[in-house]
């Protein structure tokens, strides 16, 4: 597609529910980046990937939390029994081999995930 | 950890005026800055980038920023205002995780509103 492309735009769940959130990055861009952006904040990062391998994995803030990008495209993140403070959107960003490094990345409109 | 400090959640100004937003970061290496924007109901997008080569830099749509060591700050300005300009704007700091992904660290916005 044209751009970085995220599924749903919106989710509501129930305390205790698993939800799980979609990205399709840009084509052939090789670096993959999930982040978290609360209320009022900017966002925060989670997760990065390269190709398939989830090279990072240090702003993931519990084992609920989970990220897959198994054939190298399309990415997962997974929210296991999911609290309040798990309210927030998800923000997946994308960028061609050798720009990860420079930060100039390429966001999707994002996931707002609202946990009741 | 890097860090950035964006002064001031919101600023209003009126049409053609000229437009400051305020960044400074913390780093003890020399670091790579980066002013997005984020339209409503939009992705961030890249306004521009400082990577170590000329201090003054310009982006797109008329923003321009300039990198000043001395005073760790990456100033955003535009000299006159458009009413398509409102949106929230942030700064951030590129990082090696040490974990071969370089992640960005945001500060947390301001928004900018343009009044008739």
């Amino acid at each position: 597609g044209a751009g970085v492309s995220q599924s749903p735009r919106y989710k509501v769940a129930k305390r205790g529910q698993d939800v799980a959130l979609r990205c399709d990055p840009i084509s052939g861009h090789v670096s993959l980046f999930w982040y978290q952006q609360a209320l009022g904040q900017g966002p925060e990062f989670l997760t990065y990937f390269q190709n398939e391998a989830q090279l990072d994995k240090s702003g993931l803030p519990s084992d609920r939390f989970f990220a897959e990008r198994p054939e190298g495209s399309v990415s997962t993140l997974k929210i296991q029994r999911t609290q309040q403070e798990d309210s927030a959107v998800y923000l997946c960003a994308s960028s061609p081999a050798g720009q990860a490094n420079t930060g100039e990345l390429f966001f999707g409109e994002g996931s707002r995930l609202t946990v009741l | 950890a890097q860090s950035v400090t964006q002064l001031g959640s919101h600023v209003s100004v009126s049409e053609g005026a000229l437009v400051l937003l305020r960044c400074n970061y913390s780093s003890s290496v020399p670091p790579y800055l980066f002013w997005y924007v984020q339209y409503p109901n939009q992705g961030l997008q890249l306004l521009l980038k400082y990577t170590s080569a000329a201090t003054l830099v310009k982006g797109i749509n008329g923003f321009e920023a300039e990198f000043k060591k001395s005073e760790t700050s990456f100033h955003l300005t535009k000299p006159s205002a458009h009413m398509s300009d409102a949106a929230e704007y942030f700064c951030a700091v590129s990082e090696n995780s040490g974990a071969g992904s370089y992640q960005l660290t945001f500060g947390k916005g301001t928004k900018l509103s343009v009044i008739p």
